[in-house]
């Protein structure tokens, strides 16, 4: 069973600071992994991917993987109230990128 | 480009009854895929379709459950009979993207605006 864990939250962190979303997942044979943004009542938006080990970065966002360990994480950096939704993880096992296995999300509250 | 379209964006139905879903993809997408999204069970992948052919169906819970694509530029996704335990978002997305390339630029997937289900 191909699985994404992620802790639901709520993740509060003051407006300015930086906020740290985890994700582990069950299965090695994942071959990339995507951060998705939703904000409420709305679809999710890609932020950005991430296949090989390491970091990762585009702007104020860093994603960070480490295949050993079948952890993924995303780093905000001088988080901002519109930065306050829910943030899915989601493990790719081949075939389009659309084909994707989701966590249920963290949700994250920037606090101004 | 409009984007992935959906239709309807709300549905209220009773339960044993048939509902379809629609889904326009963006246009020159090859990828078209199915999701649900429930409190419980989070987001999930129902079938994806590559050149308009099912590619993975193994996400469609039922026999209720079927979904076609006729042409490159239209989907559905019909339940029939309908049961209140099927009430969810039910998101479309298409990508551009061969079958096996996931590490290409530019080939991620797009997301409708969703139909949200109710089966009373």
């Amino acid at each position: 069973q191909k699985e994404v864990e992620q802790n639901s939250g709520p993740l509060s962190v003051p407006e300015g600071a930086i906020a740290s979303l985890n994700c582990t997942y069950s299965d090695r044979g994942s071959q990339s992994f995507f951060w998705y943004r939703q904000y409420s009542g709305k679809s999710p938006e890609l932020i950005m991917f991430i296949y090989s080990n390491g970091d990762k970065e585009d702007g104020r966002f860093t994603a960070q993987l480490n295949k050993a360990s079948q952890y993924v994480s995303l780093l905000i950096r001088d988080s901002q109230p519109s930065d306050s939704a829910t943030y899915l993880c989601a493990a790719n096992y081949g075939g389009s990128q659309g084909n994707l296995i989701f966590g249920k999300g963290t949700k994250l509250s920037v606090k101004p | 480009d409009a984007g992935v379209i959906q239709s309807p964006r709300h549905e209220v139905t009773e339960m044993g009854q048939e509902v379809t879903l629609r889904c326009k993809p963006i246009s020159g997408h090859n990828s078209l895929f199915w999701y649900r999204q429930t409190m419980m069970r989070g987001l999930e992948l129902l079938i994806y379709f590559n050149n308009n052919v099912p590619i993975d169906d193994s996400g469609m819970p039922e026999d209720r459950f079927s979904a076609k694509m006729p042409n490159a530029s239209f989907s559905t996704l019909k339940i029939q009979p309908s049961e209140p335990r099927d009430s969810a978002v039910y998101f479309c997305a298409s990508s551009l993207t061969g079958p096996y390339d996931f590490s290409l630029p530019n080939t991620e997937a797009f997301f409708g605006q969703g139909t949200r289900l109710t089966v009373v």
